[in-house]
């Protein structure tokens, strides 16, 4: 168990739907990030928040937002989805936001948009 | 742009004998080097690192060799045993604005036959 907890596990909509995937983050972690993985894919980097700022984002897109809470659990926003969105989504957390971070990763929410 | 590349998808390998996984990367900026295993509906887990001041760590039946000048880092499982079945993924992370968020490869299905 990382102690990275994300809700829920499974996630089945339509197309043109909203969906929010939760996390929080291991005891002390300050850092937060997501990255989703599609079929055959690797993992691609979305965004990183650390202490509730936004540190750093990736090939995330327009239609999806993120934000980091005071209590540090976060929450990744997928607005007008397509099929094309069905993917594990995962959230990873670390103490801070150097070089030398060891990402510690939740067990993934698997998103189907049908 | 593919700046993490583990080239192999599979690899087979005998019970008892040395697996041996390999990663390439472009990015020079890259300076901290990671090793992930995930398992089917598991989120990766952590299982070595090393640093780019190095060219090898060692963590029981774990060895990460480092060739900066080839940028080519590789992974070794002495002796592999059929627990180690998973996806291995190479991570990196690096450079002024990485603030710790990694770059992944592929992954490689590494299957260890009893």
């Amino acid at each position: 168990d990382s102690g990275v907890t994300q809700t829920p596990k499974h996630l089945i909509t339509a197309t043109g739907q909203r969906v929010t995937l939760r996390c929080s983050p291991r005891s002390g972690d300050l850092s937060v990030y997501w990255y989703q993985q599609s079929l055959d894919q690797g993992l691609q980097f979305l965004i990183q928040y650390y202490n509730g700022e936004e540190r750093a984002k990736g090939n995330i897109l327009e239609r999806f937002s993120a934000q980091q809470f005071p209590d540090l659990h976060s929450e990744l926003n997928l607005s007008s989805l397509e099929l094309g969105d069905s993917a594990l989504y995962f959230c990873a957390s670390s103490p801070s936001w150097g070089s030398n971070e060891k990402l510690f990763f939740g067990s993934g929410t698997q998103l189907s948009v049908l | 742009d593919q700046q993490v590349k583990q080239n192999s998808p599979s690899l087979s390998v005998q019970e008892g004998r040395i697996s041996i996984l390999n990663c390439d990367y472009t990015n020079s900026m890259f300076d901290y080097f990671l090793w992930y295993k995930k398992y089917p509906a598991e989120g990766p887990t952590f299982l070595i690192s090393i640093s780019s001041i190095k060219d090898k760590n060692e963590d029981g039946r774990f060895t990460v060799f480092l060739n900066k000048s080839a940028k080519h880092l590789s992974l070794h499982i002495v002796p592999s045993q059929p627990g180690d079945s998973a996806v291995y993924f190479c991570a990196a992370s690096g450079g002024g604005t990485s603030y710790g968020k990694l770059t992944f490869g592929q992954g490689t299905i590494l299957t260890v036959h009893p």
